[in-house]
């Protein structure tokens, strides 16, 4: 089992352009999770889904979109990025939605000139 | 909403015992979780409390008490490897699913 998968791992943009942050898991969770981390901030949520075929905002969505493309696969989308938007981007995936226990990616560090 | 506290930073010498606090502020409470993140490297998983009391697992503890909104992580016999901050987080509440963690604490191990 790969756990929780995450491309790219690195990504340099310029302010305006757009990208999509992919995320996949294999161990039939329910809920995913994206999250972005900033210096002394710990993680922050930024949209969340809850099932297969639901998603809701968590507590920074601005500037962001996502897809919960099927069970495995949950992408975040940043249509026009901007230089605040530099971060440290996470997926994570849990059976349910209580915090009892997520499963994190590796991990995707976006600079944003 | 909610709200966590911790410490920013935490240091000890190999072989001690350390206690990270956290306090939280929610008013629906399902469970108080901890994590582990090294530098450059993604968070897992430690412990889960969702009641009152001790949870032990090897090196690791987790305490919780849910009338004083408090819980701690100890961690025992330290090593090295042990250096890297840890994150407390809470479920949200009313229903939302919502979790919220803390800044986190950078545990320091000296040799």
């Amino acid at each position: 089992n790969a756990g929780v998968t995450q491309t790219p791992k690195f990504q340099v943009l310029k302010t305006g352009q757009s990208m999509t942050l992919q995320c996949a898991q294999d161990m039939n969770h329910n809920s995913m999770y994206w999250y972005r981390q900033d210096p002394g901030m710990g993680l922050r949520l930024i949209y969340y889904s809850a099932s297969e075929g639901t998603t809701d905002k968590g507590e920074v969505p601005n500037g962001y979109n996502v897809s919960r493309l099927n069970k495995r696969e949950f992408s975040l989308r940043l249509e026009s990025a901007a230089p605040s938007q530099t971060s440290v981007y996470f997926c994570a995936s849990s059976e349910d939605v209580p915090v009892g226990e997520q499963f994190f990616g590796p991990g995707t560090r976006l600079t944003v000139l | 909403g909610q709200s966590l506290e911790q410490p920013s930073e935490v240091t000890a010498v190999e072989g001690a015992i350390v206690q990270i606090n956290c306090t939280y502020q929610t008013s629906g409470f399902y469970g108080l979780s901890w994590y582990q993140q090294h530098d450059g490297g993604a968070p897992t998983f430690l412990s889960y409390n969702a009641l009152d009391g001790l949870e032990e697992t090897g090196r690791f503890s987790s305490f919780l008490s849910r009338s004083d909104s408090y819980g701690y992580l100890l961690l025992q016999e330290l090593q090295m490897k042990d250096s890297a901050s840890y994150f407390c987080a809470v479920r949200g509440s009313g229903g939302s699913y919502i979790p919220t963690f803390g800044r986190g604490t950078s545990l320091i191990v000296h040799p």
